[in-house]
């Protein structure tokens, strides 16, 4: 089945550029989302992207997607504190139905 | 527009009994999906409704059940409870399941058994 792997933790000082990692194994995934959790709160969606696009701008996101090395970036320009959270990177075939998860990413923000 | 609900917020159950959670989508919404996060296995899909039909399963054994009502509202069973079910269990709701249409998680419900 699939796979998505990211690394566990990330840190970085406010105002700087955060910039998560993830992989997928399956080259048939047609949507790649991100999601934010913060602490006791469920997941919130914040972008997604379709495997026939490299990039996606939304604001302060950028989505970078290589499909070649199935592997899909998230970059937050200008962090800021209320940035820090856990970023889950999840890929699927079908949408929603087919989803698979990534571990998440803790992002901390130092003031 | 109020968002999804979950109830209860926390449960705590013994090993061997059932559990049911329920979950009401937003207004509007006919696509409810149901996930389990663990520290262990992260976030995993259990199972989506969509007119009360169940369209997709993960894999979880059938101890873990769904169904959902003709007012779009959601409930999870799971039945013959064992420690490693303890979990936070969320649920969440889009207009038609579509991938393209924004998910929206409730806050989930803290499963604990001991």
């Amino acid at each position: 089945g699939e796979d998505v792997e990211q690394s566990l933790f990330l840190s970085v000082r406010e105002g700087d550029s955060s910039v998560i990692n993830c992989t997928y194994t399956d080259s048939s995934s047609t949507y790649l989302y991100w999601y934010k959790q913060e602490p006791g709160a469920g997941l919130q969606l914040l972008t997604y992207i379709f495997s026939n696009m490299d990039m996606k701008q939304d604001q302060r996101l950028t989505v970078l997607l290589n499909k070649k090395d199935k592997h899909l970036s998230l970059r937050i320009a200008d962090t800021q504190t209320g940035d820090s959270a856990i970023y889950f990177c999840a890929a699927a075939r079908g949408g929603y139905q087919k989803v698979t998860f990534g571990t998440g990413t803790k992002l901390q923000v130092i003031p | 527009k109020a968002g999804v609900t979950q109830t209860p917020r926390y449960l705590i159950k013994t090993r061997g009994q059932q559990v049911t959670l329920s979950c009401s989508p937003i207004s509007g919404h006919r696509s409810v999906s149901w996930y389990q996060q663990t520290p262990g296995q992260g976030l995993q899909f259990l199972f989506e409704y969509f007119s009360e039909t169940q369209r997709n399963k993960g894999n979880f054994p059938g101890r873990f059940s769904g169904r959902q009502f003709s007012n779009s509202r959601s409930e999870m069973n799971v039945s013959t409870l064992e420690l490693g079910d303890s979990a936070l269990y969320l649920c969440a709701s889009s207009l038609g399941g579509e991938p393209t249409d924004t998910q929206y998680f409730g806050p989930g419900t803290r499963l604990t058994v001991l």
